[in-house]
């Protein structure tokens, strides 16, 4: 079993519509969490970076991380066509020297 | 803003060749992470390089070396290629003074191996 579980999708939603992804992990050491947007052969851009949990805000974008619940979710309000990507998970803990360990990335399609 | 150089952004090499990929960090980011990703898969890590030290070795195949050079530049050594090495290769990095594991990668360097 993966430490880091994504469902893969593919996720097709309407523009202007609430999109919500998630990830849930095994790893109770895992303290920082990121998500990642990838266009097709592309690099992974940095979307949000969260330490421990709670709540982050940036935009249309926000990053929730339930500790308790080994479960951490990326919602986006608004979608647009442009949001249409692989968006990946992360996770690193503090004994992990900086390396990150994946989900699986969630195929998103925002249709016009 | 200045991102992570990649080069060559794509490759194509025989089996049993020698490939050399290099990575250029951001300005200022001390600290360098390699990743593998094959077709469909997520970014697995490779090995990682601090202030010019390895810092931190994943799944690397002994065939592979890398190094972080004085002026943070890295190196990917990849010799004795296999068909199974074709992937993208991603470059990563990062100031360990700064938020911690704030990867920035770069836009990857494309190895087909035939």
């Amino acid at each position: 079993q993966k430490e880091v579980e994504q469902d893969p999708g593919p996720l097709s939603v309407p523009e202007g519509a609430i999109v919500s992804l998630n990830c849930t992990y095994s790893n109770s050491a895992f303290q920082y969490f990121m998500w990642y947007r990838q266009y097709s052969r592309k690099g992974p851009e940095l979307l949000m970076y969260t330490y421990s949990s709670g709540n982050k805000e940036d935009g249309r974008f926000t990053a929730q991380v339930d500790k308790s619940s080994k479960y951490i979710s990326l919602f986006i309000r608004d979608s647009q066509p442009s949001d249409s990507a692989t968006y990946l998970c992360a996770m690193s803990a503090p004994s992990n020297t900086g390396k990150l360990i994946f989900g699986q990335g969630t195929t998103l399609q925002v249709k016009p | 803003a200045a991102g992570v150089i990649q080069s060559p952004r794509h490759l194509i090499k025989e089996k049993r060749e020698t490939a050399t990929l290099k990575c250029y960090p951001i300005p200022r980011h001390d600290t360098v992470y390699w990743y593998q990703q094959g077709p469909g898969q997520d970014p697995q890590f490779l090995i990682s390089f601090y202030e010019k030290m390895q810092s931190d070795k994943g799944s690397i195949p002994d065939r592979f070396s890398a190094q972080q050079f004085s002026d943070y530049h890295s190196e990917l050594n990849m010799s004795s290629l296999e068909l199974g090495d074709s992937a993208l290769y991603f470059c990563a990095s990062s100031l360990e003074s700064g938020g911690p594991n704030e990867q920035y990668f770069g836009p990857g360097t494309r190895l087909t191996v035939t």
